[in-house]
């Protein structure tokens, strides 16, 4: 069954660090790959997404993100957080066909100023 | 240009009872799912729907049912309500054959 499993269930980073959080998924075969983000009281927003081509992908926002096929994940980046991406971050898979859309469990990230 | 849109925003219900949600996708898309979001976790895919008809579903129980209208509108209902039902859920909408999804800002459903 597929499945996508994210690192860090809460990350903690001061402003202007540089962020990573992992996420790996499960599936066998080719898969489409994304980054939604969850604003304290907003909707899920995509940040960013994975079809084809260049495995690095950027995102809204300064957010990049490598999709590394040989290890099966999709780490999202960030040079310099800011206070305001305190937030959840939900990686999530998808069948090549549309099928089987998967969320990770999510990552909090929480910015001191 | 509006996004998708859900209502209610917050809904009690007893054990037992039965609920109706509602999603109007964003304009252009056709193709609507449906998702559960237990606090503190990702959400879970329950349905999709397209051309009025369920295309795909989740591993979730025939108490979970939905409709698609032709303005391409969807509700889903859920029977028998439990406890464990309380959750978020979250409507989203896209194109068939885009795989980009557009969420709301899902339903709050408690089960006392």
């Amino acid at each position: 069954a597929q499945s996508v499993s994210q690192h860090n269930h809460h990350v903690i980073l001061s402003e202007a660090a540089s962020l990573e959080l992992g996420c790996n998924y499960s599936y066998g075969g080719t898969v489409n790959l994304f980054w939604y983000v969850q604003y304290p009281g907003q909707h899920l927003q995509l940040l960013l997404k994975y079809f084809s081509g260049d495995p690095l992908v950027k995102g809204i926002k300064g957010f990049e993100a490598e999709f590394i096929k040989s290890k099966f994940s999709f780490n999202l980046r960030k040079p310099s957080v800011q206070w305001s991406d305190t937030a959840e971050y939900f990686c999530a898979v998808m069948g090549n066909y549309g099928q089987n859309f998967v969320f990770g469990p999510g990552t909090r990230l929480s910015v001191l100023p | 240009d509006a996004g998708v849109t859900q209502s209610p925003t917050h809904l009690i219900k007893t054990r037992g009872q039965q609920v109706t949600l509602r999603c109007s996708p964003k304009s252009g898309h056709d193709t609507v799912s449906w998702y559960q979001q237990a606090l503190g976790q990702g959400p879970q895919f329950i349905f999709q729907y397209y051309e009025e008809e369920e295309r795909q579903r989740g591993n979730f129980p025939d108490r979970f049912s939905g409709h698609q209208f032709p303005n391409y509108s969807s509700e889903l209902n859920v029977n028998a309500l439990l406890l464990g039902d309380s959750a978020l859920y979250l409507c989203a909408s896209s194109r068939q054959g885009r795989y980009e999804q557009y969420f709301g800002p899902g339903t709050r459903l408690t089960v006392t």
